[in-house]
């Protein structure tokens, strides 16, 4: 299995624009799990989806921030607008179910200038 | 509520000797617990866990961690550092029907 894949690596928007991220869960994983990385605030849990259906979004900073899961292979996380206080990595991490670890993605650095 | 706490910024070693970096916890019943590793521009690795059994747990690169009930610590333990070993570590707990809480991480310089 390749793990779970993110694209784009790296990501740098003006302020103001549309960002969107994208994540392929390992296969047979049923969560999937959105969380933002900053100095300041270490590792923060965004959203998680269960079989697809959110579960969990109470760590979306704003509105501007949404998630989507259209299917088990596929998830997106879009900043509308954004903002150069959006700068962070994103990561995405999928799982059996919670009892086990996370695999997580390798991120996705975003500048907002 | 379930916490984690990482009481070290920072953990500098010289190579060669033994590494510990600290991590404390605090749930409300039995606790899951996983070390992570975060290496430069990569996303977090799974290193080791303790779910149940035996209190050292044995994990990938040489790493282990003792479950310590009493002191709810997990500290995570190496007999001799490589200069390879230097990155951004970080515990993480989890009850049943809860998500994992991380810590904040600890920084692991192994120096030459």
């Amino acid at each position: 299995d390749a793990g779970v894949i993110q694209s784009p690596r790296h990501e740098v928007t003006e302020m103001g624009q549309e960002v969107t991220l994208r994540c392929k869960p390992i296969s047979g994983h049923d969560y999937l799990f959105w969380y933002r990385q900053t100095m300041m605030r270490g590792l923060e849990l965004l959203i998680y989806f269960n079989n697809n259906v959110p579960i969990d979004d109470s760590g979306m900073p704003e509105d501007r921030f949404s998630a989507k899961m259209p299917n088990a292979s596929f998830s997106t996380l879009k900043i509308q607008p954004s903002e150069p206080r959006d700068s962070a990595v994103y990561f995405c991490a999928s799982s059996q179910d919670r009892t086990y670890g996370y695999t997580f993605g390798s991120g996705t650095r975003l500048t907002v200038v | 509520a379930q916490s984690v706490a990482q009481p070290e910024d920072q953990v500098n070693v010289a190579e060669g000797n033994p590494l510990t970096v600290k991590c404390t916890y605090s749930v409300s019943g039995n606790p899951y617990l996983f070390w992570y590793v975060q290496y430069p521009n990569r996303g977090l690795q799974f290193l080791l866990k303790y779910i149940t059994g035996d209190n050292l747990v044995k994990g990938s690169y040489g790493f282990e961690a003792e479950f310590n009930k009493s002191q709810t610590s997990f500290h995570l333990k190496k007999p001799s550092a490589l200069v390879s070993d230097s990155a951004l570590y970080f515990c993480a707990v989890r009850e049943m029907g809860q998500n994992f809480v991380f810590g904040p991480g600890t920084r692991l310089s192994v120096l030459p």
